[in-house]
């Protein structure tokens, strides 16, 4: 089955910087990677989402990039806010978002002001 | 975004007795809803897939016959924890996959206390 490793597992940032957020898959078939938020007591958001016919998309200050060869896609989040500190998570899944999301490990992001 | 609602978002029981959540789409239909259990400071843990108007899969490990999935609209998915026990509390996430845009939408979470 798919496996996702996700890093850093924590990462502290100061307001304004930028902050990079790493996954890799094992499946080689899956073609549907989403980024979820998720603040203390609450539910995950999609963030963003990227699909394998493409390398890269961008909304406003975040941006993910995949690279289907090495099997590794990343989430980019620009000018940081102390807003944007949560949990993210990435996930992977086959053919589309009805089947089944594998997910990473999570990622505790701190933006210190 | 597409919004699924949860209830209810807290409850808290005593060991022995069962308990129900419900997993709404509100605003798109969804033939497919997931269940999810989540520790703290862990990720999600993918219970079973529910399918409107067909059996529940279940993932290895889960017992079926303790946790009770019923998908009987495409809107409304039920889990049903029969006979709780302490170890079963946990947050419990749904979500739902809207097949228009092909993206899947979490509730906001469900936080079981079994005393």
């Amino acid at each position: 089955g798919e496996n996702v490793e996700q890093h850093p597992s924590t990462l502290s940032v100061q307001e304004g910087d930028s902050a990079v957020i790493k996954c890799t898959y094992s499946d080689s078939a899956s073609n549907y990677f989403p980024w979820y938020k998720q603040e203390l007591g609450k539910g995950p958001q999609l963030i963003i989402d990227i699909r394998s016919n493409v390398g890269e998309k961008k909304d406003q200050r975040i941006a993910v990039t995949l690279n289907k060869t090495a099997k590794h896609f990343s989430l980019h989040i620009t000018e940081t806010q102390p807003e944007d500190s949560a949990v993210y998570f990435c996930a992977a899944s086959r053919g589309n978002a009805g089947n089944m999301l594998t997910f990473g490990g999570g990622t505790r992001l701190m933006v210190k002001p | 975004g597409a919004v699924v609602s949860q209830h209810p978002s807290r409850v808290i029981c005593k060991s022995g007795t069962s308990v129900k959540i419900e997993c709404r789409s509100l605003d798109f239909q969804a033939t497919t809803m997931f269940w999810y259990r989540q520790f703290p400071k862990q990720s999600l843990m993918l219970m079973a897939t529910s399918n409107e108007g067909s059996k529940a899969t279940y993932e290895q490990g889960v017992e079926k016959d303790k946790f009770l999935i019923n998908h009987a609209s495409l809107t409304l998915s039920t889990l049903t924890v029969t006979s709780a026990h302490p170890e079963d509390s946990s947050f419990y996430i749904c979500s739902a996959r809207d097949a228009t845009t092909d993206t899947q939408y979490f509730g906001p979470g469900t936080r079981l206390t079994v005393l």
